[in-house]
């Protein structure tokens, strides 16, 4: 059975930095290319990143580009997101989710809530 | 940024009955299009993936259709699990962009 689990998230001030991990289980992670996608409260869904099977590849959406970093290690089947100057319009709920290998996700974690506020 | 425009915002229907949602694409998007459900208090699923293939696991009352810029997501003899918002992504070019979702409610 596949399992995305997030961890780390939580209160954060703004311009301050937070780092979330994504632990993956009952599929060959290393197959498979990764995302983020997030979801402010009562609110729709919005991209966040991508990132290769590899790692060789990454892409943002322009409002996190030079902020957030994905990253990844495929030996602990882990997923990252460095997120740095935090601000209040990052306040969502993020999901990790797995790449099917077209842009789609096939799967989905459970979400961790990011709050950024003063 | 290609911007998905999906229609109805809400809507309210019987057990039973059949119900379509349009997602329209500001350029073509060569079936580049999937659909999630979302129930409430619950992580997205996948629905349907290429604009028509069937995600496992998913129903067969589900279906969806379309080209070009325009896509619909199809629901038969609606059950009472359907309750939930769904939403389209497009995923043809980054960055991927989802439609502001509709919220689907028994009458």
């Amino acid at each position: 059975e596949v399992q995305l689990v997030e961890s780390g998230g939580g209160l954060v001030q703004p311009g301050r930095s937070m780092k979330l991990s994504c632990a993956a289980s009952g599929f060959t992670f290393s197959n498979y290319g990764m995302a983020w996608v997030r979801q402010a409260p009562t609110k729709g869904l919005e991209w966040v990143a991508t990132i290769s099977y590899d790692g060789s590849s990454t892409y943002y959406r322009d409002s996190v580009k030079g902020r957030f970093t994905i990253s990844r290690d495929n030996a602990k089947s882990t997923l990252y997101l460095q997120m740095n100057s935090l601000r209040s319009e990052d306040t969502a709920t993020y999901y990790c989710t797995r790449d099917r290998g077209y842009g789609f996700f096939d799967y989905w974690g459970q979400g961790v809530m990011v709050t950024v506020s003063s | 940024d290609i911007q998905m425009t999906q229609s109805p915002a809400s809507l309210s229907a019987s057990l039973g009955e059949t119900v379509t949602i349009e997602c329209r694409a500001s350029e073509d998007i060569y079936n580049g299009l999937a659909w999630y459900q979302q129930k409430p208090g619950k992580s997205p699923q996948l629905l349907i993936y290429n604009a028509n293939s069937l995600h496992t696991g998913v129903p067969s009352r589900f279906s969806g259709s379309g080209s070009g810029t325009q896509y619909s997501l199809k629901i038969n003899s609606l059950q009472s699990e359907d309750v939930a918002s769904y939403f389209c992504q497009q995923y043809y070019d980054y960055p991927y962009t989802f439609g502001a979702g509709t919220k689907l409610e028994l009458k």
